[in-house]
Formats: C-alpha cells, sequence, structure tokens
C-alpha cells in the first residue's frame, strides 16, 4: 500500500481566514514532505519531518505553520495568505533513511486558491 | 548543487509507439538515486521508476525502462506501447545518497507527453 491522503481536495480561503491542510499516510513511514506547485512547474519543497521533528525548512514564509502530531499525520496551518499563495499543494511521505528506499510518495494534492 | 535538466518541454507519440524522454543531471556526487514521477491531469505524482546510481544494469518497469549513462549524467525514460493513459507531464529528479534520513528531491521542469490515436 503506498497511499497518501489529503484533504481537503479543494480550498478557497480569504486572505485573513485561517485553515489548515491535512495529509496523512499508514506506511509507516517516518519522513513527510510538504510541497507548493504552480501551474506548469515542477514542486518545490517547503518542508522536511523526520521522526515528527522538522529536519528541512526551505525559508518559507511564517504565514505557513508545519506540525506533524505523530509519525502517520502531518498539517500545514494557513493564515493570512497571499493571492500568490495560491497552488497545488503536495504531501509526500518516504521510509526516512539513506538507500534508495527512501522512495517519496505522494497525495493527490490540494489545489488552494486565495481571494 | 545538483540541477536536473529535461531539455524536452513536450513530446507526443502514437498509440503503441515508443517514445524517449531526455533527462541530464549535474552533480559532483557519486553515489545518488534518480527518479521519474509521471503527474497526469488528476495532479497526483506518481513513481514510475528509481535508479540507483551504483547499479550498471538499467531499471526497468514493464512498459517503462531507463537508459543511464552516468559518465554523461543522462537519465532517459522510454515508453514502449505507449497508451492513452501514459499522457502526463514527467518529471525526472534527483536524490542525494549523502542526504540525511530525510532528503529533498531536485527535480526537472518537466515533459508533457501527449498521446494520439
Amino acid at each position: 500500500d503506498t497511499e497518501v491522503t489529503q484533504t481537503p481536495k479543494h480550498l478557497v480561503m480569504g486572505m485573513t481566514n485561517k485553515k489548515s491542510l491535512k495529509c496523512e499516510q499508514h506506511m509507516g513511514h517516518r519522513a513527510m514532505y510538504w510541497y507548493k506547485q504552480k501551474a506548469k512547474k515542477p514542486p518545490e519543497l517547503m518542508f522536511v519531518y523526520s521522526y515528527e521533528k522538522l529536519s528541512i525548512n526551505e525559508s518559507v514564509p511564517s504565514r505557513f505553520s508545519p506540525e506533524c502530531p505523530n509519525s502517520s499525520l502531518l498539517n500545514l496551518h494557513l493564515h493570512a495568505l497571499q493571492p500568490e499563495d495560491s497552488a497545488l499543494y503536495l504531501c509526500a511521505s518516504s521510509r526516512g533513511g539513506r538507500g534508495g528506499t527512501d522512495t517519496q510518495y505522494f497525495g493527490p494534492g490540494t489545489r488552494l486558491t486565495v481571494l | 548543487a545538483q540541477t536536473v535538466t529535461q531539455s524536452q518541454p513536450e513530446m507526443s507519440v502514437q498509440e503503441a509507439e515508443t517514445v524517449t524522454l531526455s533527462c541530464t543531471y549535474d552533480t559532483s556526487e557519486s553515489d545518488y538515486y534518480l527518479f521519474w514521477y509521471k503527474q497526469p491531469p488528476s495532479r497526483q505524482m506518481i513513481l514510475v521508476i528509481r535508479q540507483e546510481a551504483y547499479k550498471q544494469q538499467n531499471a526497468t518497469e514493464n512498459r517503462f525502462s531507463v537508459n543511464f549513462q552516468k559518465a554523461a549524467k543522462s537519465f532517459s525514460l522510454k515508453i514502449s506501447d505507449s497508451q492513452l493513459g501514459d499522457a502526463a507531464m514527467y518529471f525526472c529528479a534527483y536524490r542525494s545518497a549523502l542526504a540525511g534520513t530525510a532528503s529533498k528531491l531536485t527535480f526537472g521542469t518537466g515533459t508533457r507527453l501527449q498521446v494520439t490515436l
């Protein structure tokens, strides 16, 4: 089973709203990732959690706040977003390790629109 | 820093034919991993195939195979017997083997593949 789930599938929010994106995996993976993808572009890494600790933060604005409550769940809290933050947000997970088995498996994404 | 280049923004192939997507990369490392991901209109990134740099044998997954040329830093994807469901954006990606327990993927800019009847 290589399933990563993300909710919601679509989200429309105003610039003053607070919302959260959720990601879940039950593959026993210990690394989880958030990516942002603009149309016709490759995904851009935002955050990486390894063993529930933030291990990579790609200098993302503070209006994006990640949270990893446990090894299966990853949230992305959104506050005071800008219209340019509209994008597809992808979650991924991997076993967590140096080898080729540390392959990342992606969820279906959340399409975010900021008005 | 590593870079990944996909020089073909768009490709087209007829159903049942074979197509090859190109990918080159630049790295000073000797140990790394390479991946091809597919992103159909449904948006989900799906792993197609992966290659360990220390392996000389080219990876194969059913109709998908790679031509890995380590000295030339080339990693092309061949799709045989193309099907309508193969239509998607294809991303080539690099991951260092020197990375820690969770590692960053470096993606190319993607190649959009169209499959025609």
